[in-house]
């Protein structure tokens, strides 16, 4: 099962910063928190992902609180192309070394003109 | 850096038949995962291969099958195709699967049973 809460939808203005929050209050310590997005008809997008510090990249970034139960997604300055369902995803051990992405409902973000 | 590319993109098939899929994976990188997507179902792990070996399986029925090569190009199977198997199937590949290191998804190919 995922190990997210995401808001089900979120509007943002184009050329605003998007502010995606995710709570993940079970994570475990060695656990990291993942994002990715997909646009219709395409597959998932890498995006981003953190373990305790904050991480930035040229698409985004992440802010992890210090408890770790919970952070947040960045998108500086949001742009049409930015609609999109966003993942927040906890990868957790699924045996035998291996660690799947267990993705949940996701949050439809539209940017709007 | 090329990235996943799968194929077909598209496929038609009807019910009882069977299917192969084919996934390249970013150069360099040794563990393959697949994923179903349906729009009641969402995102669901299959399988992921590392090494030619099968390290990991979802709750999908032995009809779903796969393998890996040596040059690590991947290919899932489904046999006596049913109604319920019409979805994306999507395929990642990661360095060697580890939790630190992020998957990489191609776009996809869309099945459709009749």
């Amino acid at each position: 099962d995922a190990k997210t809460t995401q808001p089900t939808s979120m509007d943002c203005a184009e050329g605003r910063a998007a502010n995606l929050p995710c709570n993940h209050s079970t994570i475990s310590g060695n656990e990291y928190v993942y994002w990715y997005r997909q646009i219709h008809s395409q597959g998932p997008q890498y995006i981003i992902h953190g373990l305790k510090n904050n991480e930035t990249n040229e698409m985004a970034s992440l802010i992890i609180t210090e408890d770790r139960k919970s952070s947040t997604l960045i998108l500086p300055h949001a742009t049409l192309r930015d609609t999109a369902v966003y993942y927040c995803i906890v990868r957790v051990a699924s045996g035998a070394g291996s660690y799947q992405l267990t993705f949940g409902k996701g949050t439809k973000l539209s940017v709007i003109p | 850096k090329a990235g996943v590319t799968q194929t077909p993109r598209y496929l038609i098939k009807t019910r009882g038949q069977q299917v192969t899929l084919s996934c390249s994976p970013i150069s360099g990188h040794r563990s393959v995962s697949w994923y179903q997507q349906t729009p009641g179902q969402g995102l669901q792990f299959l399988f992921e291969y590392f090494s030619e070996t099968q390290r990991n399986k979802g709750n999908f029925p032995g009809r779903f099958s796969g393998r890996q090569f040596s040059n690590s190009r991947s290919e899932m199977n489904v046999s006596t195709l049913e109604l319920g198997d019409s979805a994306l199937y999507l395929c990642a590949s990661s360095l060697n699967g580890q939790p630190n290191q992020p998957q990489h998804f191609g776009d996809g190919t869309r099945l459709s049973i009749l």
